[in-house]
């Protein structure tokens, strides 16, 4: 079956410590995306791609870093510039006037 | 600038119940709208869109959804409320850059 693989699903983190968070599509979508989500908050965008090998930045990227090397793959490093990563992290991919498909999200803690 | 608005924090209905959850957009041009749910520690899921064409979008799991131009509204609606139905609903607009901008989430307790 075709959709998003996050991973891991849970994450954590070390002061100091750059982590990276994978998202793998095999539904051949162009656009892919990394949104946050906070406790009884909506979803803000941290970076997007509409293409390989560009990505645009988001309402929140500072402390954050993005590569789209491949079609499928576009992982996230959440760097020690990011002063507060807890949060939960959700990739999500699309397509043309297509809704999104969202993977499973990864839970990003501090140790 | 894109916008969505949903004005209720947090619905409780009745099992069997009919549901609303109410959205407002703000976009320049023609609006591209969705309905997702997520359920605890998952990711969203589809349930619903407008594009085009009749007014009434029917979707997943009984759900429907009003466009109104006049009022620029997107409720959610479905006649009859399951218990399964207890998550946390959003709204969405899509934008001509292929960007989604979300509303804040509408939590749905349905009682039995």
């Amino acid at each position: 079956d075709g959709g998003i693989t996050q991973s891991p699903k849970y994450l954590f983190r070390k002061e100091g410590q750059n982590v990276t968070l994978s998202c793998e599509q095999n539904l051949n979508h162009d656009a892919m995306y990394w949104y946050r989500q906070d406790p009884g908050q909506g979803l803000r965008l941290i970076y997007y791609s509409q293409i390989v090998n560009d990505f645009q930045k988001g309402d929140i990227a500072e402390g954050y870093s993005v590569s789209r090397e491949k079609k499928e793959s576009f992982p996230l490093t959440v760097t020690s510039a990011q002063k507060n990563p807890t949060a939960f992290y959700l990739c999500a991919s699309s397509m043309g006037v297509w809704p999104q498909h969202f993977g499973d999200g990864t839970r990003l803690s501090i140790l | 600038a894109q916008s969505v608005a949903q004005p209720e924090d947090q619905v409780n209905v009745a099992e069997g119940n009919p549901l609303t959850v109410k959205c407002t957009y703000s976009v320049s041009g023609n609006p591209y709208l969705f309905w997702y749910v997520q359920y605890p520690n998952r990711g969203l899921q589809f349930l619903l869109k407008y594009i085009t064409g009749d007014n009434l979008v029917k979707g997943s799991y009984g759900f429907e959804a009003e466009f109104n131009k006049s009022q620029t509204s997107f409720h959610l609606k479905k006649p009859s409320a399951l218990v399964s139905d207890s998550a946390l609903y959003f709204c969405a607009v899509r934008d001509y850059g292929q960007n989604f901008v979300f509303g804040p989430g509408t939590r749905l307790s349905v009682l039995p």
